[in-house]
Formats: structure tokens, sequence, C-alpha cells
């Protein structure tokens, strides 16, 4: 079946640090990949998305390249704030045809803390 | 970007009563939504997946006489958790996804606590 690895957490950052956290997945069929942030007691948001391969995702500084080569969909941001502190999970579906759309499948998410 | 809003955003109830958590598309049509539960410090976890007009089907392990799940139109979704007992306290997640779209957009959850 489909799954998503994360690089385990917490991960601690001072501001303007760089930023990187590992993704990888296995899946059948070609999977589209998803980073989705949780901010403290919220739901998720959307961060970046890519469909197909060598697509590179990214929005407010963060971006994630779709590398079928090696399954993976590292998030990377070169200079966080304290503002990015929150969960970040990864995410994959694969479509499932028609106007039924297959279910996303999570990794473990990861914890990022940003100091000033 | 496509909004989805969950209410009650909080709610705490007594031991044996039913709550009902509302989910809603507000700028799109839904023609699935998801409920995810999602407990402290953890993953997300999919419950069941509802298309508008049909049963939803339930992940395994989910009691879908507990959980009931009704998708009544293409913008509305409700999760009732009946005779919820302490151990059904959790984090519930909508998300809604339209056609022509695999992005699934999340609800800002609702915490429920069972006393």
């Amino acid at each position: 079946g489909d799954s998503v690895t994360q690089m385990e957490g917490p991960v601690t950052l001072s501001e303007e640090a760089f930023l990187t956290i590992n993704c990888t997945y296995t899946a059948t069929g070609y999977p589209s990949l998803f980073w989705y942030v949780q901010y403290p007691g919220e739901g998720l948001q959307l961060l970046l998305k890519a469909t197909k391969a060598d697509d590179k995702g990214s929005n407010k500084g963060f971006e994630a390249t779709y590398r079928k080569e090696t399954t993976s969909f590292h998030l990377e941001k070169g200079s966080v704030q304290v503002s990015d502190s929150a969960v970040y999970f990864c995410a994959l579906t694969t479509n499932a045809g028609g106007t039924s759309y297959g279910k996303l499948t999570f990794g473990q998410g990861t914890i990022l803390t940003v100091h000033p | 970007g496509a909004v989805v809003s969950q209410h009650p955003s909080r709610v705490i109830c007594k031991s044996g009563t039913s709550v009902k958590i509302e989910c809603r598309s507000l700028d799109f049509q839904a023609t699935t939504m998801f409920w995810y539960r999602q407990f402290p410090k953890q993953s997300l976890m999919l419950m069941a997946t509802s298309n508008e007009g049909s049963k939803a089907t339930y992940e395994q392990g989910v009691e879908k006489d507990k959980f009931l799940i009704n998708h009544a139109s293409l913008t509305l979704s409700t999760l009732t958790v009946t005779s919820a007992h302490p151990e059904d306290s959790s984090f519930y997640i909508c998300s809604a996804t339209g056609t022509a779209t695999d992005t699934q957009y999340f609800g800002p959850g609702t915490r429920l606590t069972v006393l």
C-alpha cells in the first residue's frame, strides 16, 4: 500500500536558519504530493503541492520538488521565521479516477520550532 | 483558495449524549468529503469518506453506527458521534474536494471533550 515517511522531529532552529524536512514515499501509480502545515489548535492548511515528476511546488518561501527517481518530496526554506513554527505533514494521493478522488496518505508529521 | 468551515470549533458534552459536527464548503461544491480524527501530537487518521448522496465508506476499525456521517448536499457533511464516551474525546477534522482537483481543503477542526 501507499506510505509516506517523514524525518522524525522535533526540529528546532534559530530564526533565519535553513530548513529541510525530508519526505519519501512509496505508491502505486502516479501520486500527487502535498505539504500541509498545521498551526497550534488549528486544522491543516495546504502549503504547496506537485502533481508530476520534476514539478516544484512553492509558497511563502517554502519549496519542494517532486523527485520520482528518489521517490522524495523534501521541504525546504532558506530562512525560517518564528511564525513558521508549526507541524508539517507530507502527504500523497493517487487519483482514483472519475469524480471519486483518492484518499490522502499522511506522514507522521514533523514539529518545527523556530526560536528568535 | 477554497474555504471549508466546521462548526462548532469546540464542544463539551456529557457521556452518553450525541454530538453533531458540521462541515461546509463555502465557495465550491464538494463532491467528496473526508472525516479525520487526530490524537495529540499524532498524524491524522482517516475515519470515513463520503460522496454526496451516497453512503459513507468507513475505514477499517471505525464503527459506522457510532460515527454517523451524512453528506446530504454538495456543500454540507455532518458527523454525529452517538452515545459519546470519554475515549471519543479528540480533534475531528473534515476535508473536502471537488471535481477536477485532487487537492483536499481542510476545515479548522472541532475539539470534542466528553466528560
